[in-house]
């Protein structure tokens, strides 16, 4: 069963923000939310993981809702090599391994 | 980040034949690895949890005498896919977590198998 909800697909210009949103409305307390993403043929890559406060990274900025309900991933300035399709998984810790919803294709237009 | 690669990256075999599918940790001692298959336009499904030294975790519905998976050092973790059948043609994708940090999940490049 799938324990996250995000839209289908997007579209964002380049240059662009790109807000990618996910609903987690059952997230328990000690799961953590990780948003992967995969480009076309290739295996996911790593973007950002958090479990209450917002974090940033190189890549991209993460906001978690105080309730933990909803989260929102952000591309502050999408290229096109960020066309992907993200997903964003919830899980806790050890070893749990991450299932993979449907995710959302993020296309990023010149 | 940590590397995780596979052998090969894409393999085409006769139906009946086996196919041995390596996915290694390049700079990181890897206790779990997990194996995923995609089929086209579909997510990942996760197949199996590897632990290191002990019998894999097999998910409901996947055979573990058709994928034999073998996790023999902290860095290699092997899949078998015996008796490839066309239906078994996916991409195979593997991961692996660094030992003592649970964090975060690196995956490989994966491996096109196609069935003849």
């Amino acid at each position: 069963d799938a324990k996250t909800t995000q839209p289908t697909s997007m579209d964002c210009a380049e240059g662009r923000a790109a807000n990618l949103p996910c609903n987690h409305s059952t997230i328990s307390g000690n799961e953590y939310v990780y948003w992967y993403r995969q480009i076309h043929s290739q295996g996911p890559q790593y973007i950002i993981h958090g479990l209450k406060n917002n974090e940033t990274n190189e890549m991209a900025s993460l906001i978690i809702t105080e309730d933990r309900k909803s989260s929102t991933l952000i591309l502050p300035h999408a290229t096109l090599r960020d066309t992907a399709v993200y997903y964003c998984i919830v899980v806790n810790s050890g070893n749990t391994p991450l299932v993979f919803g449907k995710g959302t294709r993020l296309s990023v237009i010149a | 980040g940590a590397v995780v690669s596979q052998h090969p990256s894409r393999v085409i075999c006769k139906s009946g034949t086996s196919v041995k599918i390596e996915c290694r940790s390049l700079d990181f001692q890897a206790t779990t690895m997990f194996w995923y298959r995609q089929f086209p336009k579909q997510s990942l499904m996760l197949m199996a949890t590897s632990n290191e030294g002990s019998k894999a975790t097999y998910e409901q519905g996947v055979e573990k005498d058709k994928f034999l998976i073998n996790h023999a050092s902290l860095t290699l973790s092997t899949l078998t896919v015996t008796s490839a059948h066309p239906e078994d043609s996916s991409f195979y994708i593997c991961s692996a977590r660094e030992a003592g940090r649970w964090e975060t999940q690196y995956f490989g490049p994966g491996t096109r198998l196609l069935v003849l």
